[in-house]
Formats: structure tokens, C-alpha cells, sequence
């Protein structure tokens, strides 16, 4: 069964400052995206960033970033100038070609930004 | 507005109750999943259909059925409620070519 690894339970940072949460998989696929979600306090899923398995750079949305590192079987978030906003929980799910309807989610981080 | 209606938003049931949660999208996405999140926790995929009369379980099935006779349409059916079922229930949907999961704003339920 695919495992996806977020190994950042929890994480506090100072507003303003850059912040990076980790994501490992480990999918057999050879092809597959990756998604990154937020969910703040108030329950909704938020869509922050995708990035398909061939796309030649890594993706960008506004303040978030993906370092995708295929060989690795790893897709880091990167926040750019957090904001108090921001607090919220992070959720990463790689999205296999193949099985591409059965999305697994990590157990996420708990990002809190500090005033 | 397009996008995923989950209802209703809220349910208490008793122990041994049976219920169903519905979910409808209207994007023609052929691909939609429930999941749930208990509290603090993160999302466990309990069934996903990739169209209309096809279904298949995730990590979580026992208690649930879930049938798509539609494209549209994906309910979640409670069989015998249990305490362990509480839980927020979202349902997600998907167009087979990647890029756009799209996520209903959820069931918080209740089993006393």
C-alpha cells in the first residue's frame, strides 16, 4: 500500500520568515503528480499546488513553491514570507497515473506562525 | 456554483441508526472518493468510484456502502452507526486527467 511520510507534526514560525514542510512517498508508479492542501481551523479543504509527473520545473503558486525531487520520492512545500494566515494544517497526496481516483493522504503538519 | 455539495452539514445519530450522506458535483468529473478525519487527524479514504456504476474500497470501508449509478452523484451509506464513526466526512472529486481534486466543505456527524 502506498505510505506517505510528513514527518513535521508540528511547526511553529516567525512571521515573515520562509518555511519548508517535508513530504516523502513511497507510490511504485512511475507516473504521478502531487498535490498540497490546507486546511485552517475552520475545517475546508484548500487547494494550494499541483504539480504533474512530467513537468520540467518545479511548480509555483504565489507565495508557495513545490521542490519536487522525483529520485527521491520527495515534494516539499515552501512557504515564502509566512503570514499569520498561514496557521493551518498541511496535508501532501502524490496522485499515481494509474490509480489516479484512490488518492492517500499524509497525516500532516500543524503549521502555526508566530506574530 | 459549481464545485462538490455534500449534505447535510450536520448530523447526531443514535448508535445502530442507518443513514446516508450525499455528495453531488457538477463539473463532470468522472472520479469521486469520501473520506473521513477524525479530530486532529489527517484524511483516510473510506471508498472512490472512477464513473458512474463502478466502486471500490480504500482504507477504511467496514460500515460504509457507497454506490454511483450517475456521474454526478456519489452517496455514502451509514449501514448500523457506531460511536467509532464520528467523524468529519468529505467527499472529493476528480476529471480523469489530473490537476483539479476538488473537495465538498464536509459532514461533521455525531453517533451517541
Amino acid at each position: 500500500a502506498q505510505k506517505i511520510t510528513q514527518t513535521q507534526p508540528g511547526m511553529f514560525v516567525q512571521e515573515k520568515e520562509a518555511v519548508t514542510l517535508d513530504c516523502t512517498y513511497d507510490t511504485s508508479d512511475p507516473s504521478y503528480g502531487l498535490f498540497w492542501y490546507k486546511q485552517p481551523s475552520s475545517g475546508e479543504m484548500i487547494f494550494l499546488i499541483y504539480q504533474g509527473s512530467y513537468d520540467q520545473q518545479n511548480a509555483t503558486e504565489g507565495r508557495y513553491s513545490l521542490n519536487f525531487q522525483k529520485a527521491r520520492k520527495s515534494a516539499n512545500l515552501v512557504i515564502s514570507a509566512s503570514q499569520l494566515g498561514d496557521s493551518a494544517m498541511y496535508f501532501c497526496a502524490p496522485y499515481p497515473y494509474s490509480s489516479a481516483s484512490k488518492i492517500i493522504f499524509g497525516s500532516g503538519t500543524r503549521l502555526s506562525i508566530r506574530p | 456554483n459549481a464545485g462538490v455539495t455534500q449534505t447535510p452539514k450536520f448530523q447526531v445519530l443514535k448508535t445502530g441508526q442507518s443513514m446516508t450522506l450525499q455528495c453531488a458535483q457538477d463539473m463532470n468529473h468522472e472520479y469521486m472518493s469520501w473520506y473521513r478525519q477524525d479530530p486532529g487527524m489527517g484524511l483516510r479514504l473510506i471508498h472512490y468510484s472512477v464513473g458512474a456504476g463502478i466502486t471500490d474500497q480504500g482504507e477504511v470501508p467496514n460500515g460504509y456502502n457507497v454506490s454511483r449509478s450517475t456521474t454526478e452523484d456519489f452517496p455514502l451509506r451509514l449501514l448500523s452507526a457506531a460511536p467509532s464513526q464520528t467523524s468529519v466526512y468529505f467527499c472529493a472529486s476528480s476529471p480523469t486527467q489530473g490537476g483539479d481534486y476538488t473537495f465538498g466543505s464536509g459532514t461533521r456527524l455525531t453517533v451517541v
